[in-house]
């Protein structure tokens, strides 16, 4: 069965440097999230992203957050400038094309550190 | 605005006693449903789903789960718990976007 990958599965990066973990989605999806999940939280949307576009994102995704699809494989979440609060799980999904209520197949998460 | 709770942090049962997860969720029409199940350091795995139709729904790992629209509740059953079914498990909402609650961590005793 196909799956999201996500690397690396563990990072971690001095406060204030920038950091890029990356997603490769389901290949024939066309939906992408970002999601993040603090040590002993619950799981929090950050960005949903269409057509080469965010289509929404959360209070937590301020500008400091950026995604891409550099390419026709990747998914990337940039954090420009890390805070030691950003120290989380962070969670890549994807889905089909078709009804919106298709569930979501998710990434196992990179493990970011912030030191 | 939507919101899923899950009144249980952490349930602890024995191996092969029955299990109930409780999930209440809040929404002004009828929502898609769902549970995942988290291992300790590893990503979220689809057990069972819910759109329309049958309100009990199966899903993997002997998981099921009942809609019940009066109550605002899913909650995920399995008659005979396994050790390896030991994990956080989450109820998920999806309405105007996906809301997870904040989970519940299973504990299975040998």
């Amino acid at each position: 069965e196909p799956e999201v990958t996500q690397t690396p599965s563990h990072q971690v990066t001095q406060m204030g440097q920038e950091v890029i973990l990356r997603c490769v989605p389901i290949s024939n999806h066309l939906y992408f999230y970002w999601y993040r999940q603090i040590l002993g939280q619950k799981v929090e949307f950050l960005v949903s992203f269409y057509n080469n576009e965010i289509s929404e994102k959360s209070e937590i995704f301020d500008d400091q957050f950026s995604v891409e699809r550099p390419d026709g494989s990747n998914f990337t979440l940039k954090i420009r400038s890390t805070k030691l609060e950003d120290s989380a799980m962070y969670f890549c999904a994807s889905r089909g094309q078709g009804s919106s209520n298709q569930p979501q197949h998710f990434g196992d998460g990179t493990r970011l550190s912030i030191l | 605005a939507q919101s899923v709770t899950q009144p249980d942090i952490h349930i602890t049962v024995s191996e092969g006693a029955s299990l109930e997860l409780r999930c209440n969720y809040s929404y002004g029409a009828t929502p898609y449903l769902f549970w995942y199940v988290q291992s300790p350091g590893q990503g979220l795995q689809l057990l069972l789903k819910y759109f329309s139709g049958d309100t009990l729904v199966q899903g993997i790992k002997g998981f099921e789960a009942e809609f019940k629209r009066s109550q605002s509740s899913f909650n995920l059953r399995k008659p005979s718990v396994h050790w390896s079914d030991a994990a956080e498990y989450f109820c998920a909402v999806y309405g105007q976007n996906f809301v997870f609650g904040p989970g519940t961590r299973l504990s299975v005793l040998p």
